[in-house]
């Protein structure tokens, strides 16, 4: 699987959008770019992925670039419950028909203030 | 619906005990697996599952054991407790094929003495 390297740490005021960086560059064409986020010591949850397009849904925005080798995802409101570690993965199926293998980095701690 | 059920949360284990890990789900999810994280670290894959009946080894699978026998549920045995399987464990589900998410449960916590 493709690796992913996002910055460690990143700050955000409360209302303002969260743009978070993430870099794959040597991502394959058939692999997908999911985004999770995991909430103090919760289980992670999932918030967006693509493939090739950019997505949008109830929670955030994904902007892949078209050689597809680094995205952003966009919290367009922040909020303080937005504070966590966000984590970019790069993922393909194991086998075809199984699901798709998350491999979890250290990811990026947005911290929201107000 | 419940989503994905893990238990116990806590639990304290003397080194070399046994125990399961149970993780339940109810959205009919072909795919399970686990995933163990420490301390500043992000999740790492054990075990597994893409059916009923059907396992396979993760990153991390030493010291584990996992079986698949209905659909629901998918138990993580640990053989014989050691210190460094002191972690949080968590369990995941989703449908199988690309793009699927994965729903995660909210953890069982390990300390092993």
């Amino acid at each position: 699987d493709a690796k992913t390297t996002q910055p460690p740490s990143m700050d955000c005021a409360e209302g303002r959008a969260a743009n978070l960086p993430c870099n794959h560059s040597t991502i394959s064409g058939n692999e997908y770019v999911y985004w999770y986020r995991q909430i103090h010591s919760q289980g992670p949850q999932y918030i967006i992925h693509g493939l090739k397009n950019n997505e949008t849904n109830e929670m955030a925005s994904l902007i892949i670039t078209e050689d597809r080798k680094s995205s952003t995802l966009i919290l367009p409101h922040a909020t303080l419950r937005d504070t966590a570690v966000y984590y970019c993965i790069v993922t393909r199926q194991y086998h075809t028909g199984t699901a798709s293998k998350l491999t979890f980095g250290t990811g990026t701690r947005l911290q929201v203030t107000l | 619906n419940a989503g994905v059920t893990q238990t116990p949360k806590f639990q304290v284990l003397k080194t070399g005990q046994s125990m399961t890990l149970q993780c339940a789900q109810d959205m009919n999810h072909e795919y399970m697996s686990w995933y163990r994280q420490d301390p500043g670290m992000g999740l790492r894959l054990i075990h597994y599952s893409v059916g009923a009946g059907i396992t396979d080894q993760g990153e991390v699978p030493n010291g584990y054991n996992v079986s698949r026998s209905t659909t629901e549920d998918f138990p993580l045995r640990l053989l014989s407790a050691a210190p460094s399987q002191t972690s949080v464990y968590f369990c995941a589900s989703s449908f199988r094929g690309q793009g699927q998410p994965q729903h995660f449960g909210d953890g069982t916590r390990l300390s092993i003495l």
